[in-house]
């Protein structure tokens, strides 16, 4: 089964709290979970990324957490603030070496309150 | 910070005449893709272009689709007989060990 179920499709969040965002796969030969981040007009930008190996990756405010047991992987955004307003998507890669296709969620559109 | 450039941002075309749009992929980057997000709908593959010639495509990717590397810095995708149904914002992008990198994409309208 080729889809990453992404939850929910938006969120609001006051400036300085925790936005979280869910996805969950059914394929096990998935293995890299991308987040991209899009701004209006704008097209996908990476924001982080991570392989089944680990359980967790953070980059600045930016965490991944990953279970591999529940095929389940969510991005947290803390301390999120008005510029961290944008649509997230995640995705998940499959194929040999650099030639992957992306299959991506439905996307969360996030609003960060000032 | 190199990045994919896409022209034109928005074409506006007729059901049934052929469009072409144009992809500038990172210059060191060898792998290239097309994807298409109908409005409202998830961001789907299309095909994945490498090596002059395509490695993988998805069941969208009929006869009516064609990729082309025509130089050595653009790729294109063609739609030769365009539907209603192939509205959408089309982005190019291309990747370095893995990671894709996209541009902005093209918002792609048959009347």
């Amino acid at each position: 089964q080729q889809q990453v179920k992404q939850s929910p499709q938006s969120l609001i969040v006051q400036k300085g709290g925790i936005s979280i965002i869910n996805c969950a796969y059914e394929n096990t030969a998935f293995d890299y979970f991308p987040w991209y981040q899009q701004f209006p007009g704008k097209g996908p930008a990476l924001l982080i990324a991570i392989r089944p190996d680990v359980s967790e990756k953070k980059e600045g405010r930016f965490t991944i957490s990953f279970n591999k047991s529940a095929k389940q992987f969510s991005l947290h955004i803390m301390d999120s603030q008005p510029g961290d307003s944008a649509t997230y998507f995640c995705a998940a890669s499959i194929g040999a070496g650099n030639n992957r296709k992306l299959i991506w969620g439905l996307g969360t559109s996030l609003a960060v309150n000032p | 910070e190199p990045e994919v450039t896409q022209t034109p941002s928005h074409q506006v075309t007729q059901m049934g005449q052929e469009v072409i749009l144009r992809c500038v992929p990172i210059s060191n980057h060898l792998y290239f893709y097309w994807y298409r997000q109908i409005l409202g709908q998830k961001v789907e593959f299309l095909v994945s272009f490498y090596n002059n010639e395509i490695s993988e495509k998805s069941e969208i990717f009929d006869d009516q689709f064609s990729v082309e590397r025509p130089d050595g810095s653009n790729f294109t995708l063609k739609i030769r007989s365009t539907k209603l149904e192939d509205s959408a914002m089309y982005f190019c992008a291309s990747s370095e060990r893995g990671k894709q990198f996209f541009g902005p994409g093209t918002r792609l309208t048959v009347l």
